[in-house]
């Protein structure tokens, strides 16, 4: 079984619109990280965050943990074209290693 | 900065037949990882090579897969025979910091495409 799984599986917006998805998670993690994935291609680093964090900002992404429900949400703000893609959450540490969920496909419509 | 390389993008052949990809990290990195993803899923981890050492290969179908990492920079994942179920993507990383996988950045090179006959 996957560690990470990612919810929605799809999500179609406007351009301009927010994208909200949700990764959830079954063990005691150190980190997690978020992975985008254009068609074809390989993965992009997005953002870590510490299990010792509760919220990271980087851009216009926003990345939120809560360990107790042991979720992460990842918002996208004033979507763009460009950032249709499948986005990825791995979770990492401890003995684990590190599991990618199935994803979330996102359509953003121009 | 070069990305992490690999080769070839894209591959097709039958079953029972044998396959070699290669992957060359990004300059530095001491940590290297293969990955497998099936359409559809997310990738799963084959292998972790620490420098030329195997950290982790616990989901590696070692019966017909194998990898190596010789001078501790590039890489090679074969698989002999090859399965129908073995067409995915396979995609190489690689990171700076030693230490698990998932503990650190994975820059991940753009995959070679598999496709079993």
């Amino acid at each position: 079984s996957q560690q990470g799984e990612e919810d929605p599986q799809a999500l179609s917006i406007q351009e301009g619109e927010n994208a909200t998805m949700n990764c959830s998670y079954k063990t005691s993690i150190n980190n997690l990280q978020w992975y985008r994935q254009n068609s074809g291609r390989g993965l992009v680093h997005l953002i870590l965050i510490r299990s010792n964090e509760r919220e990271k900002h980087s851009g216009r992404l926003r990345v939120t943990l809560d360990t107790s429900k042991k979720s992460s949400s990842l918002l996208i703000t004033a979507s763009r074209a460009a950032d249709t893609a499948s986005y990825f959450c791995a979770t990492g540490g401890g003995s684990y290693i590190p599991t990618f969920g199935r994803g979330t496909s996102l359509i953003v419509h121009p | 900065e070069a990305g992490v390389a690999q080769s070839p993008r894209y591959k097709i052949i039958e079953k029972r037949q044998s396959v070699a990809f290669w992957c060359n990290p990004i300059s530095g990195h001491a940590t290297l990882y293969w990955y497998q993803q099936i359409l559809g899923q997310g990738p799963k981890l084959l292998i972790q090579f620490q420098n030329n050492g195997v950290v982790d290969d616990s989901q590696l179908p070692k019966d017909r897969f194998s990898a190596e990492r010789l001078k501790g920079v590039d890489s090679t994942l074969k698989i002999q025979p090859a399965k129908l179920e073995d067409s995915a993507v396979y995609l190489c990383a690689s990171s700076f910091r030693p230490g698990l996988a998932g503990q650190e950045t994975q820059y991940f090179g753009p995959g070679t495409r598999l496709l079993v006959l």
